[in-house]
């Protein structure tokens, strides 16, 4: 059973589009959502993390949406680059061992 | 460099071998983590200690055996490798403590033949 589900699988944009990937949790005990960017052949990086207490949170080029009512919660990305293409992991923790829970991953291609 | 290191990078041998990937960190974290990496690039947890005390480990067989020497240590021994265990392991670190940034070493490919 998935405990997160992200979507979509692959998503292909042009420069200075807007990239949008989604992720749905099941676990209402989860209380830390963050999402990691992988380049091929490195490990995951954090980019940016929310709390289910903020709607929203922004940090630079990357934009956090939650929908705590929804149980969603999505990663924008304003004006892409080429240099954003990856793979994107939304993920979901809770409690103190601070074990991730992983979505499937979003490969994105910005074209330039 | 400040960072969670791995070795080998890459590990290729024989089914049924013994192998250890090893891993350092310097960033004075007290937990670390082992994750699988698999062909569909899904990741998922393993291992975690904190302070050297086992405090995650999930449905994994028993032929994966973490040992923590040390806070700073987390080293991942496998026994009699199967073709299934072929993947990418990654270790990782963070602070004590819920919602803690976890940073991830660069990997270990594991190729099982």
């Amino acid at each position: 059973q998935q405990q997160v589900k992200q979507s979509p699988q692959s998503l292909i944009v042009q420069k200075g589009g807007i990239p949008i990937i989604n992720c749905a949790y099941e676990n209402t005990a989860f209380d830390y959502f963050p999402w990691y960017q992988q380049f091929p052949g490195k490990g995951p990086a954090l980019l940016i993390a929310i709390r289910p207490d903020v709607s929203e949170k922004k940090e630079g080029r990357f934009t956090i949406s939650f929908n705590k009512s929804a149980k969603q919660f999505s990663l924008h990305i304003m004006d892409s680059q080429p240099g954003d293409s990856a793979t994107y992991f939304c993920a979901a923790s809770r409690g103190a061992t601070n074990k991730l829970i992983f979505g499937t991953g979003t490969l994105l291609a910005v074209q330039p | 460099d400040t960072a969670v290191s791995q070795t080998p990078k890459y590990l290729v041998t024989q089914m049924g071998n013994d192998k250890s990937i090893k891993c350092e960190q310097n960033l004075g974290h007290d937990t670390m983590y082992w994750y699988k990496q698999d062909s569909k690039k899904f990741l998922k947890i393993m291992f975690s200690y904190n302070n050297k005390e086992l405090i995650i480990n999930e449905t994994v067989p028993n032929r994966f055996s973490p040992k923590s020497p040390d806070k700073a240590h987390l080293n991942l021994h496998i026994n009699s490798l199967e073709l299934g265990d072929s993947a990418v392991y990654f270790c990782a670190s963070s602070p004590t403590g819920q919602g803690r940034t976890q940073y991830f070493g660069p990997g270990t490919r594991l190729l099982v033949l």
